[in-house]
């Protein structure tokens, strides 16, 4: 079993539809990363947080340390939201608390 | 645009050969850690330099090395290149040791023939 687990994998939405995706870790962590890729390959990073609820524009990642599980909500979806969206963690396991492990990440298609 | 620049864009090379990737980290940044990401694996995490000294090692494998320049930039030196090696690499920074927001480059595509 993947220390980080996504779902769904793949998801479809029409413009404006409220997304959710979501991720749940299984090992204890000090924080958690939501990614963004498009289909050029980059990498952005959307949010780094360790506990309760972050928003930055139409993006809003909540966290639940206890349940070991964080969502990532997009409202009034637009198709330039397509994407991989890409949740990590970083782990405390292993003496090292600066590793960050991946989910397999979510595709994200919004059609007009 | 984070900052991050990474040289060269592509890279196509052979079995057997030996590359250097290039990372230079966002202005004031003092950590840089390097990602693989592959068809089969995803994103993983290779390795990471924190002023010049190596701090984390992931899934980094014995052909592959790294270091961390006075200067701050970053070399990932890839060497007996399998055709399993061709991923998209990926060069990060960060301000402080690890508990920081990680800024990612464009990323070095590599292709093994």
């Amino acid at each position: 079993k993947n220390e980080v687990e996504q779902s769904p994998q793949n998801l479809t939405a029409q413009e404006g539809e409220f997304i959710t995706i979501n991720c749940s870790y299984s090992v204890g962590i000090s924080a958690l990363h939501w990614l963004q890729q498009h289909p050029g390959g980059g990498i952005v990073s959307l949010f780094m947080l360790s506990s309760g609820k972050k928003k930055h524009g139409r993006l809003i990642a909540t966290i639940n340390i206890q349940e070991k599980h964080s969502s990532l909500h997009i409202t009034a979806s637009h198709p330039r939201d397509s994407a991989v969206y890409i949740c990590a963690v970083r782990s405390l396991s292993g003496g090292s608390n600066y590793k960050l492990t991946f989910g397999k990440g979510t595709l994200l298609t919004v059609n007009p | 645009d984070s900052g991050v620049t990474q040289t060269p864009k592509h890279l196509i090379t052979a079995t057997g050969q030996r590359v250097t990737l290039r990372c230079s980290p966002r202005s004031g940044d003092l950590s840089v850690y390097w990602y693989q990401q592959s068809l089969d694996q995803g994103l993983q995490f290779l390795i990471q330099y924190y002023n010049g000294e190596e701090r984390a090692k992931g899934n980094i494998l014995e052909r592959f090395s790294a270091q961390q320049f006075p200067d701050l930039h970053s070399e990932l030196n890839l060497s007996s290149l399998e055709l399993g090696d061709s991923a998209l690499y990926f060069c990060a920074s960060s301000a402080g040791q690890g508990r920081n927001e990680q800024f990612f480059g464009p990323g070095t595509r590599l292709t093994v023939l």
